[in-house]
């Protein structure tokens, strides 16, 4: 079956400008993380969806990154405002359920750079 | 709260040498420990896991790791690298009830000729 995608596989914004990227996971899968890479970086845990629960947003670093999922499906992560220290690999990650939450199947990531 | 220190943000090996690429770990409870791949322009792929079964875990591409609680190390090896291997590797943490897994930094392995 189809992995995690995501889309788009590159962007690049100026900075004060506002981005959205899409993750699109596996299908069935109830757990969706959205990571951040910085260059030279391990990732960097953002943002916790787990079916209609709250998601967890300790990760997220600011206000101006914000996350939404529909049901189980697609999530878009949201960054406003974007500044240059947002320059990253935005990786996206999905799990079947809690319990397994540590079998995370990674997409290709969203390469942002902000200008 | 856990955490995971990989030691040499880059190693360099010959083709056909015994890759070793270190990684320690900080946990309160018992964890479970993955070793992830990256090549470039690619999202993350699993390698092995620990998931307090057998201490020694073999994974994809003939690497393998032990899980060694006394020293706590989950070290990757390889006996022979290939240039294939070339690649960005992780190190991650996990514990029952914290759902994100913890990174290290990082190692980047390049494999010389």
């Amino acid at each position: 079956g189809a992995g995690v995608s995501q889309s788009p596989s590159n962007k690049v914004t100026e900075k004060g400008k506002d981005v959205e990227l899409r993750c699109d996971p596996i299908s069935g899968h109830t757990a969706l993380y959205w990571y951040r890479q910085r260059l030279g970086q391990g990732l960097e845990f953002l943002i916790y969806f787990q079916g209609n629960s709250a998601p967890d947003k300790s990760g997220l670093p600011s206000d101006r990154f914000s996350a939404e999922r529909t049901g189980e499906s697609v999530s878009t992560l949201t960054i406003q405002r974007t500044q240059q220290e947002d320059s990253a690999v935005y990786l996206c990650a999905s799990s079947a359920d809690r319990s397994s939450s540590y079998e995370q199947y990674f997409g290709p990531g969203t390469r942002l750079t902000v200008t | 709260a856990q955490s995971v220190t990989q030691l040499g943000s880059h190693v360099s090996v010959s083709e056909g040498a015994l890759v070793l690429l270190r990684c320690n770990y900080s946990s309160s409870v018992p964890p479970y420990l993955f070793w992830y791949v990256q090549y470039p322009n690619q999202g993350l792929q699993l390698l092995l896991k620990y998931t307090s079964a057998a201490t020694l875990v073999k994974g994809i591409n003939g690497f393998e790791a032990e899980f060694k609680k006394s020293e706590t190390s989950f070290h990757l090896t390889k006996p022979s690298a290939h240039m294939s291997d070339a690649a960005e590797y992780f190190c991650a943490v996990w514990v029952p009830g914290n759902t994100p897994l913890v990174f290290g930094k990082g190692t980047r392995l390049s494999v010389i000729a």
